[in-house]
């Protein structure tokens, strides 16, 4: 099963309004990142936040972590047309030196004009 | 750079036959991973290589996937007989080596849509 479960699976909003998504996982982790794809195309990493970190800014985006909830949002605040997109969240487990990231399904994103 | 480049970008074959997908990671790189995406299943994790040895291949689905990676700038997906529900997206990501613990940030190439008929 997946390791990340996103939350909600669909979401539309307005141009301008923010928008948050949220991640749920299962086991330990090193870090979780999300990637954007946009259809047809391949993932675009957005955001890493490390295991120790609470959250996170890149421009329009802020990522929180909570360790103990196993769970993640991704906001990105004044939502434009080019953000419509699917965001998947993705999860580095602890331990074992494993390279490999776990992809949850993803929210897809669609911002209307 | 030019990125994670791979190829053909649209293979569509029959049941049956043979299909090689081709990956180049980015140069430095040394961890190469396969993903196969379907709107049943998502994102999974097919196999990946480190310094190019196979890692961890239990995502491979089946005896008939089959992977490698000659060197560090060429790996290649092999389905071999080809089956209609291997039709997917097929993506190649590479990642630079890591600066301390698991999990980097990995770069996508623009994937190969198989259409098995």
């Amino acid at each position: 099963s997946q390791q990340g479960e996103e939350d909600p699976q669909a979401l539309s909003i307005q141009e301008g309004e923010n928008a948050t998504m949220n991640c749920s996982y299962k086991t330990s982790i090193n870090n979780l990142q999300w990637y954007r794809q946009n259809s047809g195309r391949g993932l675009v990493h957005l955001i890493l936040i490390r295991s120790n970190e609470r959250e996170k800014h890149s421009g329009r985006l802020r990522v929180t972590l909570d360790t103990s909830k196993k769970s993640s949002s991704l906001l990105i605040t004044a939502s434009r047309a080019a953000d419509t997109a699917s965001y998947f969240c993705a999860t580095a487990n602890s331990g074992g030196g494993a390279d490999g990231l776990t992809f949850g399904k993803g929210t897809h994103l669609i911002i209307q004009p | 750079d030019a990125g994670v480049i791979q190829s053909p970008r649209h293979e569509v074959t029959e049941m049956g036959q043979e299909v090689t997908l081709r990956c180049k990671p980015i140069s430095g790189h040394n961890s190469l991973f396969w993903y196969r995406q379907t709107m049943m299943r998502g994102l999974e994790l097919l196999i990946y290589f480190n310094n190019n040895v196979p890692i961890d291949d239990s995502g491979m689905p089946e005896d008939r996937f089959s992977a490698k990676m000659p060197n560090a700038s060429f790996s290649t997906l092999k389905i071999q007989p080809s089956e209609p529900r291997d039709s997917a997206v097929y993506f190649c990501a590479s990642s630079p080596p890591l600066p301390g613990g698991p999990g980097n940030e990995q770069f996508f190439g623009p994937g190969t849509r198989l259409t098995v008929l």
